[in-house]
């Protein structure tokens, strides 16, 4: 059964610090992992990742994937209050419907 | 930007009755899925359609569900008579094709009483 684990399960932070977010996985057939932002509703996409070590940017949040890890890390630098949400880490399985793991949540404090 | 939309945010139904939730994809993609999410935890797909039919579904979708796609833009999930344990936040989403994330609608939050 494919799955997902994040890593920590809550986080509590105050605005400026840096964060770093974990998501290990186990899949049948790897195609790519993405990452989605959870404030009061709907995921809202991120990031999505198909190969090792290239780093994705976008703005003060960057994501990397470690394939021989069955990994990936979503770092958010110099946080900031709106920065506070549930982040979904998830991977296809089968015929692409994706599987979650639990979310981080992150709060951060003024 | 195009987005998923969703109707209605919220529903209230009794245990036994039907109930239909709406989902409008982004126009030019071809996946569709359904998802749910129970309070406080994880979101859990629940069945895919492509080309006008049901490419993969999970063991939650029984035979109370059912997905339809009447026209060309609506894509719809009916679960014939609710449970108390089917309230939760239902979301629907879409993609362009296989290699595309997929995008998510704000959500219907359903609850069973």
């Amino acid at each position: 059964e494919d799955k997902v684990v994040q890593s920590p399960l809550s986080l509590v932070v105050h605005e400026g610090d840096t964060v770093t977010l974990n998501c290990s996985y186990e899949v049948t057939n790897f195609r790519s992992l993405l990452w989605y932002k959870q404030e009061k509703k709907a995921p809202t996409f991120l990031f999505m990742l198909t190969s090792s070590g290239i780093e994705k940017k976008s703005g003060r949040l960057s994501s990397i994937l470690d394939k021989k890890e069955l990994s990936s890390i979503l770092n958010i630098t110099a946080t900031q209050t709106g920065d506070s949400a549930i982040y979904l880490c998830a991977v296809p399985s089968g015929n692409t419907p994706l599987v979650f793991g639990k979310g981080t949540r992150l709060s951060v404090i003024a | 930007e195009p987005e998923v939309t969703q109707t209605p945010s919220h529903q209230v139904t009794q245990m036994g009755q039907e109930v239909i939730l709406r989902c409008v994809p982004i126009s030019n993609h071809l996946y569709f899925y359904w998802y749910r999410q129970i309070l406080g935890q994880k979101v859990e797909f629940l069945v895919s359609f492509y080309n006008n039919e049901i490419s993969e579904k999970s063991e939650i979708f029984d035979d109370q569900f059912s997905v339809e796609r009447p026209d060309g833009s609506n894509f719809t999930l009916k679960i014939r008579s609710t449970k108390l344990e089917d309230s939760a936040m239902y979301f629907c989403a879409s993609r362009r094709s296989e290699i595309y994330e997929q995008y998510f609608g704000p959500g219907t939050r359903l609850t069973v009483t």
